[in-house]
């Protein structure tokens, strides 16, 4: 399966700043994506990340708030604007593996982000 | 909108003592139930993809199966390793959003 290395693992950040995710893949994926998970909820894709493309985003989330970036096939980052407490969470990283040997979505080990 | 709920929300066994955790889903056009275990401080862990009602896959101790309402994920003679939360998702429609559940907490006493 792809390897996925996202940085920063974990931070603590001001309110009122930005933060910026990233995330590399070992191999070119087509569709790459950015989910959050709040204490005690469950995983919430914020936003598809398309090479070449502008991302998509599902309800309740903003590109202001979210810009993501998605360079090439093997690279995104997803920052966190002007940040609050209720921005800490933690963000994922996943593709898209479906159609491969691994039949399934292969997650980053997250960004546990912490806001004060 | 795609729905999952997990049950329980925590679930604490003895070593040996096998048991299910259940995913009750509704979506419209099912492309996929996805097991996942998801270990403190880590990402979730792809586990197991199931399409189609009767389907069912295996996995040492672990065993998924799917119904049209919901899916099963059978541990049989757990050990203390298998302690993780167990995430359930779909993906429907035509897109490739998965929507989770919030997960069960799987304790496995020695």
């Amino acid at each position: 399966s792809a390897v996925i290395s996202q940085k920063p693992s974990r931070d603590i950040c001001q309110r009122g700043t930005s933060l910026t995710i990233q995330c590399q893949v070992d191999s070119q994926v087509t569709m790459m994506f950015w989910y959050r998970q709040q204490p005690g909820q469950s995983l919430t894709l914020i936003a598809t990340a398309n090479q070449g493309s502008e991302a998509t985003y599902e309800s309740g989330f903003v590109i202001d708030k979210f810009p993501i970036s998605r360079p090439n096939l093997t690279f995104s980052t997803l920052t966190v604007s002007n940040m609050s407490p209720e921005d800490s969470s933690i963000y994922l990283c996943s593709v898209d593996e479906v159609g491969g040997p691994v039949a399934g979505y292969t997650f980053g080990s997250g960004t546990r982000l912490t806001v004060v | 909108e795609d729905q999952v709920t997990q049950s329980p929300e925590a679930l604490r066994l003895q070593e040996g003592e096998s048991s299910s955790l259940n995913c009750s889903y509704t979506v419209s056009g099912l492309r996929g139930l996805f097991w996942y275990r998801q270990d403190p401080g880590k990402g979730p862990e792809f586990l197991f993809t199931l399409y189609s009602a009767g389907e069912e896959k295996e996995k040492e101790r672990l065993k998924a199966t799917l119904t049209k309402k919901e899916s099963f994920l059978h541990i049989t003679a757990p050990k203390p390793e298998d302690s993780a939360t167990y995430l359930c998702a779909v993906r429907g429609g035509s897109n490739y959003k998965l929507t989770f559940g919030k997960g069960t907490l799987l304790t496995v006493n020695p």
